[in-house]
């Protein structure tokens, strides 16, 4: 019953490097989404995924990709890390989207430092 | 693009007693949703509560909700320390011409002292 399971639990990247967020999940959901939470800001959206095959910009897109790779998996990539981007990244799933969004299940989080 | 923010930011109070946290939000809403964050952890569902509902109960939690007022509480009561921890009302919100999503306020960090 692992739920929603992000990998690295940490990182540690100089300015400039790219990396990838992983995520998955098990619960046959249709939607995922990436979220940041950043100390006062509370959680802000970055990318979702209504549904297999379709992503769409959240409200702090900008520096970051997704790719919905199948109905489980949901990656989010930073190509060109900025220090800005020292965050907590979630991922988390519902059973569908939109204005019907019931629960979301959350990911432990990823820890992602850029120096 | 803040939708749902609570009230107060912060709130201690000694074990046994009740707690109560406020959200409000901006535009109609479907649904609302309370979570909980342990430090270090991921967010957890504690409670949702629908549009045409006026209060929602599970365990020691009670939720309101009053559209009139675009306002939500929830209370804890017979707090325990181990119900320290940051909660957060999540509403839905279109924005940007996306369908819209859930969007969620900065948190009320509750600190329940033995």
């Amino acid at each position: 019953n692992a739920g929603v399971t992000q990998t690295p639990k940490f990182q540690v990247l100089k300015t400039g490097q790219s990396m990838t967020l992983q995520c998955a999940q098990d619960m046959n959901h249709n939607s995922m989404y990436w979220y940041r939470q950043d100390p006062g800001m509370g959680l802000r959206l970055i990318y979702y995924s209504a549904s297999e095959g379709t992503t769409d910009k959240g409200e702090v897109p900008n520096g970051y990709n997704v790719s919905r790779l199948n109905k489980r998996e949901f990656s989010l990539r930073l190509e060109s890390a900025a220090p800005s981007q020292t965050s907590v990244y979630f991922c988390a799933s519902s059973v569908e989207g939109g204005s019907n969004t019931g629960e979301l299940f959350f990911g432990e989080g990823s820890r992602l430092t850029v120096l | 693009s803040q939708q749902g923010e609570e009230d107060p930011q912060a709130l201690s109070i000694q074990e046994g007693e009740n707690a109560t946290m406020n959200c409000s939000y901006k535009t109609s809403i479907n649904n609302l949703q309370w979570y909980r964050q342990n430090s270090g952890r991921g967010l957890v569902h504690l409670i949702l509560i629908r549009s045409n509902e006026r209060e929602k109960h599970s365990g020691r939690l009670r939720v309101t909700l009053d559209t009139s007022k675009k306002s939500s509480s929830l209370l804890i009561t017979a707090s325990r320390a181990a119900d320290t921890a940051s909660y957060f009302c999540a509403t839905f919100m279109n924005y940007g011409g996306s369908q819209g999503n859930l969007i969620f306020g900065k948190g009320t960090k509750l600190s329940v002292k033995p």
